[in-house]
């Protein structure tokens, strides 16, 4: 079965500044993707960023970029220059069998002015 | 591209009582997964469409649970019998298949079971 672990249960940054949230997994599928969404307070999943699992090259999407460690099954995300409309509750999903998500338990991202 | 869209947003129902959810998934999209959020965790895996079919369900899918996807467009999820580990957010996604495997969520129905 596919783990995910989050170990960052908040994160606190101030506006502009960068912050990188942290989230590693386990599985055994050999072809997978990889998914960072955003959950606003009260407000739907909103898709932040994806990986391919069989690219090297680390996926980037404006402010947002990911660290992919395929070996290390890593997959950590970096907010740069962030913006208080990015708190949020912040969730890794690798993608498993039929391609369903499996989330972690989500890191609840702060930013202050 | 109107987005995924659930009904209704919210439900409050007495325990023992059935209800029933339905998803509408992005016009074109073949796939449709069911997912389950309580309060604090992330969304759990319910069950998946490939179209019409439904291809897989979770453990955590109990008999009282049943989803349907007739004709490979809006789905529903009926829980008979409501019992109070029920409440939660009820998620629906829907992707197509081939693009990246990219799941687009609704803004998910709140279930409280008194």
């Amino acid at each position: 079965a596919q783990t995910v672990t989050q170990s960052q249960p908040e994160m606190s940054v101030q506006e502009a500044e960068t912050v990188t949230l942290s989230c590693t997994y386990d599985t055994s599928e050999s072809d997978y993707y990889l998914f960072w969404y955003k959950q606003p307070p009260s407000r739907q999943m909103i898709l932040v960023i994806r990986q391919e699992a069989y690219k090297q090259q680390n996926a980037t999407e404006n402010r947002f970029s990911v660290n992919f460690q395929k070996a290390a099954k890593s997959f950590s995300l970096k907010i740069s220059d962030s913006q208080l409309g990015d708190a949020a509750m912040y969730f890794c999903a690798p993608s498993g069998g039929f391609q369903k998500l499996v989330f972690g338990t989500g890191t609840r991202l702060l930013v202050s002015p | 591209d109107t987005g995924v869209s659930q009904n209704p947003r919210h439900k409050i129902t007495k325990r023992g009582q059935n209800v029933t959810f339905r998803c509408d998934p992005i016009s074109e999209h073949n796939r449709l997964y069911w997912y389950r959020q309580t309060l604090g965790q992330g969304p759990e895996f319910l069950t998946y469409f490939q179209n019409e079919a439904q291809l897989e369900k979770s453990r955590l899918l109990s008999d009282r649970f049943s989803a349907e996807r007739p004709k490979g467009s809006f789905s529903t999820l009926e829980i008979q019998r409501t019992e109070q580990g029920d409440s939660a957010m009820y998620l629906c996604a829907s992707s197509l298949q081939g693009a990246k495997e990219t799941q687009y969520f609704g803004p998910g129905t709140r279930l409280l079971v008194l």
